[in-house]
């Protein structure tokens, strides 16, 4: 089981607005700072969202990221096909001394 | 540009060891503290290991503490990964990340594949 908890899967249709959660505690999500990362089929993960809100250059405004209390969340606005991956949240865990992920959330565009 | 190179993976039998490398370039690899993370097949994100700019702290997911070591060489840009006693649980990809003092994981290498079966 995952430290910080996400769905399984999320969907919807080209140009919807997709929502992803990550849930988490006082330990880690309320005493840091979260970062999303997105991992298109076979490849290596990349950073999609750092310090709960900030994008890299590169990554499209489509993304946003947002966090409060326990709980962070990364939308995903005007869904495009090339959109469809897996989604990960993570952040440093102050009880357990490291970085901790959400187990996931696969975005299918419909 | 950033790179980051991961090698040394491959098939393994339990309890056996293996030492995985990670050569970066492009940046000044001594200011950098630099982690592994793993995916077993099929599944989420592990984080493994932490391991300071200077190499003076080091941290391990409680799954592989006391089997694996972190290390790095700044005089050669590399990171390495030494991995005892390992287990069929260990099989995974192997990815080497920088990690910048965002807390986030810039840069990921395109990973290496550890099997650990009999």
């Amino acid at each position: 089981q995952s430290v910080l908890t996400q769905p399984p899967s999320a969907s919807g249709t080209p140009g919807q607005r997709v929502i992803i959660s990550c849930s988490g505690s006082s330990s880690n999500i309320e005493s840091n700072t979260v970062n999303w990362y997105q991992q298109l089929p076979g490849t290596a993960p990349k950073l999609l969202i750092y310090s709960d809100d900030q994008r890299p250059s590169g990554v499209p405004d489509r993304f946003s990221g947002s966090k409060s209390g326990t709980s962070a969340s990364l939308a995903i606005s005007g869904l495009q096909s090339e959109d469809e991956a897996d989604y990960y949240c993570a952040t440093w865990d102050d009880s357990l001394n490291g970085v901790v992920f959400g187990g996931g959330t696969k975005v299918t565009v419909l | 540009q950033v790179q980051l190179v991961e090698s040394g993976g491959g098939l393994v039998k339990p309890g056996g060891s293996l030492r995985l490398s990670c050569a970066a370039s492009g940046f000044t690899f001594s200011d950098y503290y630099m982690n592994w993370i793993r995916q077993a097949p099929g599944e989420g994100l592990e984080w493994v290991s932490y391991i300071s700019s200077s190499g003076s702290t080091i941290y391990y997911a409680d799954s592989v503490k006391g089997r694996f070591t972190i290390s790095r060489d700044n005089a050669k840009s590399s990171l390495f990964l030494q991995m005892n006693s390992l287990r069929a649980e260990d099989t995974a990809v192997y990815y080497c990340a920088r990690y910048p003092f965002t807390g986030a994981f810039d840069y990921w290498g395109q990973g290496t594949l550890v099997t650990v079966s009999s």
